[in-house]
């Protein structure tokens, strides 16, 4: 069965430097991909999406991903970290030969330190 | 609505006693997932609608859990003889279109004492 991959279960990064969470996913016919944010108690936030047009996907808080084919990868970057981008992300893919069904990432903490 | 409203927003229940969970998605929605969340667990799919097609129900653990969708719209998650492993926040998300991305509610968080 197809699957996505985030190679990090635990992130942690200093305040005003790089983020870097790494996704990948299974090989598969134009699929849609998505990275959700979790915050401590609350829900499913959307940061981003890519539906095939630009590779490059700008989202919410400052967050970028790339969708890579050659490299089957969709990793998410945001330049600076903040204190308030603490918090669980999935990286979210979905297979339309598969039925359409979402199927989760197993989820990164990232932990932001001052 | 604007979001995806679940209620309640936590139910304690004891052992073996069955509960219904509520999922209003946003209107004109036609997709709609339910995913469960454990302590430190990721999500696990539990089962999908999507307009008039038979539910994909895969994901349900057992016979205990059931779904349904009236009216294309509003959804229960019902769960007989509850078990402490239940225990979890349930999530319900919609969407119009799935790669327009899924909406997700805030959850109910089950309790099973």
């Amino acid at each position: 069965a197809q699957s996505v991959t985030q190679l990090d279960s635990h992130v942690s990064v200093s305040e005003g430097t790089p983020v870097l969470l790494r996704c990948n996913y299974s090989s598969s016919y134009s699929p849609s991909l998505f990275w959700y944010v979790q915050h401590p108690n609350k829900g499913l936030q959307l940061l981003l999406k890519y539906t095939s047009a630009a590779t490059l996907v700008k989202g919410i808080n400052g967050f970028e991903a790339e969708f890579k084919k050659s490299e089957t990868s969709f990793h998410l970057t945001k330049p600076s970290a903040h204190m308030s981008d603490a918090a669980e992300y999935f990286c979210v893919v979905i297979y339309y030969n598969q039925g359409g069904k979402l199927i989760f990432g197993q989820g990164t903490e990232l932990s932001v330190k001052p | 609505g604007a979001g995806v409203s679940q209620s309640p927003s936590n139910k304690v229940t004891e052992k073996g006693k069955d509960v219904e969970l509520r999922c209003d998605p946003i209107s004109g929605h036609t997709a709609l997932y339910w995913y469960r969340q454990s302590l430190g667990q990721g999500l696990e799919f539990l089962i999908y609608f999507q307009g008039n097609s038979a539910p994909d129900k895969s994901g349900l653990p057992s016979d205990r859990f059931s779904a349904e969708r009236t009216g294309g719209s509003v959804s229960t998650l019902t769960i007989q003889r509850t078990q402490q492993e239940d225990s979890a926040v349930y999530l319900c998300a919609s969407s119009y279109r799935g790669r327009d991305g899924y909406t997700f509610g805030s959850g109910t968080r089950l309790t099973v004492v």
